[in-house]
């Protein structure tokens, strides 16, 4: 079955920058474009952005361009999101999820990874 | 962007009841090329990552119960839960994927009456 593991909290201070994990496995990683989504404290949920394994190709919220980048191994099935100049803005759980529908870059979100907590404090 | 508005912001109910939560999007959702809704609904439980409930506005994804229904078009859409359980509290999503960012609704909580 689908699972999406990642990487544990991290407590980081302001200013720094913090890099997650998610390695994938029960599909094929190249397949499908991998998204991120930012979920704030008692807050809905927001889309960073996505990169399809097969390619590193990515698209972004521009809310998020600057902020976050993307990257993956395809040899560990694992991608990588790394957030820069941390503000307590930047506080959230961090989920990872690949994308199913007709269009590869667009789509509904079937699975999900745990999340990863990050704090940003001094 | 696309603004997905989701009402009530919260619920109370008692087990058994039917209940209807309600997602509008900014435009239409409704691609004419497939005649297909582009909208997600969502279930978060406190602590837990969110769940995908239907796609297509209407396409129950595997293992999630019938009483989960999905309706609505263009730019009104619909949750509706029949009888009520104790596991459906929970927080409810709906997301829009008919234009890139996709967004989410502000959420609507499903608590006991």
């Amino acid at each position: 079955q689908v699972k999406l593991l990642q990487s544990g909290a991290a407590l980081v201070k302001p200013g720094a920058s913090v890099k997650m994990s998610c390695k994938a496995s029960g599909y094929t990683f190249t397949d499908y474009w991998v998204s991120w989504v930012k979920q704030s404290h008692g807050k809905s949920l927001e889309w960073i952005g996505e990169i399809y394994p097969n390619s590193g190709a990515t698209n972004f919220n521009e809310k998020f361009k600057g902020k976050a980048t993307l990257t993956v191994d395809k040899s560990t099935s694992t991608a990588y999101m790394e957030l820069s100049r941390l503000t307590s803005e930047d506080s959230a759980i961090y989920y990872c999820t690949p994308t199913y529908g007709l269009r590869g870059d667009m789509g509904w979100f079937a699975y999900w990874g745990q999340g990863t907590l990050v704090t940003v404090s001094s | 962007d696309i603004v997905m508005t989701q009402s009530p912001s919260s619920l109370a109910v008692s087990a058994g009841e039917t209940v209807t939560i309600n997602c509008k999007s900014s435009q239409s959702l409704l691609y004419s090329g497939n005649q297909k809704n582009y909208l997600a609904w969502y279930q978060q439980k406190p602590g837990q990552s969110p769940k995908l409930l239907i796609y297509w506005a209407s396409t129950r994804q595997s293992g999630v119960p019938d009483r989960f229904i999905g309706s609505g078009s263009g730019t009104d859409f619909t949750l509706t839960i029949s009888s009520v359980q104790a596991e459906d509290l929970a927080i409810y999503y709906c997301q829009q994927y008919y234009d890139t960012p996709p967004t989410f609704g502000g959420g609507t909580k499903l608590e006991l009456k």
